[in-house]
């Protein structure tokens, strides 16, 4: 059974740089069956992609988040992290990694998510 | 991006009964749309993806349907664990986007 699992700082200070690693377990990163995404849910509001990684490194970002996001893997850890840097209060909230298989629309496996908050 | 827009917000059934939630996207997905079920404090759990595909493992009272612009789930014979939030995701165009949910209510 694979499993994602979210690890990071539960704060933030405003301006400084939300660092959250996925480890995936009962399964390998490496498969080229999927992609590999970072999806949060800010209090009260819907869910918001932030973006995705392949195995070869290839990457998609959502475009409002781009210019502050950086999305790695590292195989030989069967893990992928999220960078999101010049972080505000509007970056508050619950932040899950999932599972997206390539050939079908459809996140099949999803962390239980873990909570952000941007404050001093 | 693409708008996903679901309703009603929120639906009040009981045991027994179905239910069925709709899902509107701004432009035209074709079928690459899915499903999900999140219950508080879990993980969304994917019900049906490509619109009308029911991912292994979930019953069969769960149905999609639709392509193009409009998307429908239905719930048929509701039982206790189905209460809990439903919303929709489309795959089509970056970027992913999702339905603001409809929370199914006892």
């Amino acid at each position: 059974q694979v499993q994602l699992q979210e690890s990071g700082p539960g704060l933030v200070q405003p301006s400084q740089t939300l660092s959250l690693t996925c480890t995936v377990s009962g399964g390998s990163i490496s498969s080229g069956s999927y992609f590999w995404s970072w999806i949060r849910r800010p209090a009260g509001r819907g869910l918001e992609w932030i973006g995705r990684i392949f195995i070869s490194g290839d990457t998609n970002y959502n475009p409002s988040l781009r210019s502050r996001v950086t999305i790695s893997v590292d195989t030989s850890k069967n893990q992928f992290s999220l960078k999101l840097n010049s972080v505000t209060a509007a970056d508050t909230a619950i932040y899950y990694c999932a599972r997206e298989t390539v050939v079908a629309a459809g996140f099949d496996y999803w962390g239980q998510g873990t909570l952000v908050a941007v404050s001093s | 991006d693409i708008q996903m827009t679901q309703s009603p917000s929120s639906v009040s059934a009981s045991v027994g009964d179905g239910v069925t939630i709709t899902c509107r996207a701004s432009q035209y997905i074709s079928t690459w749309l899915a499903w999900y079920q999140q219950k508080p404090g879990k993980a969304p759990k994917l019900l049906i993806y490509e619109a009308s595909t029911l991912q292994g493992g979930v019953p069969s009272r769960f149905r999609g349907s639709g392509s193009g612009t409009d998307f429908t789930l239905t719930i048929s014979s509701l039982q206790p664990e189905d209460f809990a939030s439903y919303f929709c995701q489309q795959a089509h165009t970056f970027p992913i986007t999702f339905g603001q949910g409809t929370r199914l209510e006892i």
